[in-house]
């Protein structure tokens, strides 16, 4: 199975800060990368696929880079909505696994 | 904009077994799978395994859910079901049906809490 490890767990941080969310796969996995966004109480949600493309309707602040192994998930200018968890998931292969989290909190 | 709706809350013993519904409404690609995910509280997410929309391909699962876990598709109303037997304690997690043509996870559905306890 493919291990997907990110970094940090916890990130702190005020309105209007840039933020970035390291994730790191076990092996290649090209760009079959996936961001989601998972508020406290609500199902997660589609942010960024294939690594650095942005799912319709996802704000543009969001954005997605890396391939082979190591990723990154940036928040241009972080908004009171953008607190919450963050995950990336490999789909090069099965099973799909996802990286165990990024909590994002208020400073 | 695809909707996925599931079933309700449930509450078992150990050694029981749960089934969990997810219908699908407004889709449009006969290339449309529902893979399902777990989520135990405070953990992170967990794939379970993917079953065709269109009941077409064989329903796929992770290892550690073989032989306990049972994904079948009714075409005529477009739902799938989870069936998730031998419940443990651990077992304990809300479970979420997504959709997605390409094993990204473009929509979701709101979740359905499973609690196991004797």
């Amino acid at each position: 199975d493919i291990q997907m490890t990110q970094s940090p767990s916890t990130l702190s941080a005020s309105i209007g800060d840039r933020v970035t969310i390291t994730c790191r796969a076990s092996e290649n996995i090209i760009t079959w990368l996936a961001w989601y966004q998972q508020r406290p109480g609500q199902a997660p949600k589609l942010l960024i696929y294939a690594a650095s493309t942005l799912q319709r309707g996802a704000p543009s602040r969001f954005s997605g880079s890396g391939s082979g192994t190591e990723f990154t998930l940036t928040i241009s200018s972080l908004q009171p909505d953008d607190f919450a968890t963050y995950y990336c998931q490999q789909y090069i292969s099965y099973p799909l696994t996802f990286g165990g989290g990024t909590e994002v909190e208020v400073k | 904009q695809v909707q996925l709706q599931q079933s309700g809350a449930e509450v078992k013993k150990p050694g029981a077994s749960v089934k969990i519904s997810c219908k699908a409404v407004g889709y449009r690609s006969t290339a449309y799978y529902i893979y399902w995910v777990r989520q135990a509280p405070g953990r992170g997410l967990e794939w379970m395994g993917i079953v065709n929309l269109r009941g077409t391909t064989r329903p796929t699962s992770a290892l550690e859910f073989r032989g306990r876990l049972a994904l079948t598709t009714d075409t005529s109303t477009d739902t799938v079901y989870m069936e998730l037997s031998n419940l443990r304690p651990d077992d304990t997690a809300t479970y979420y049906c997504a959709g997605g043509a390409a094993d990204f996870l473009d929509y979701w559905g709101q979740g359905t809490p499973v609690a196991v306890s004797s």
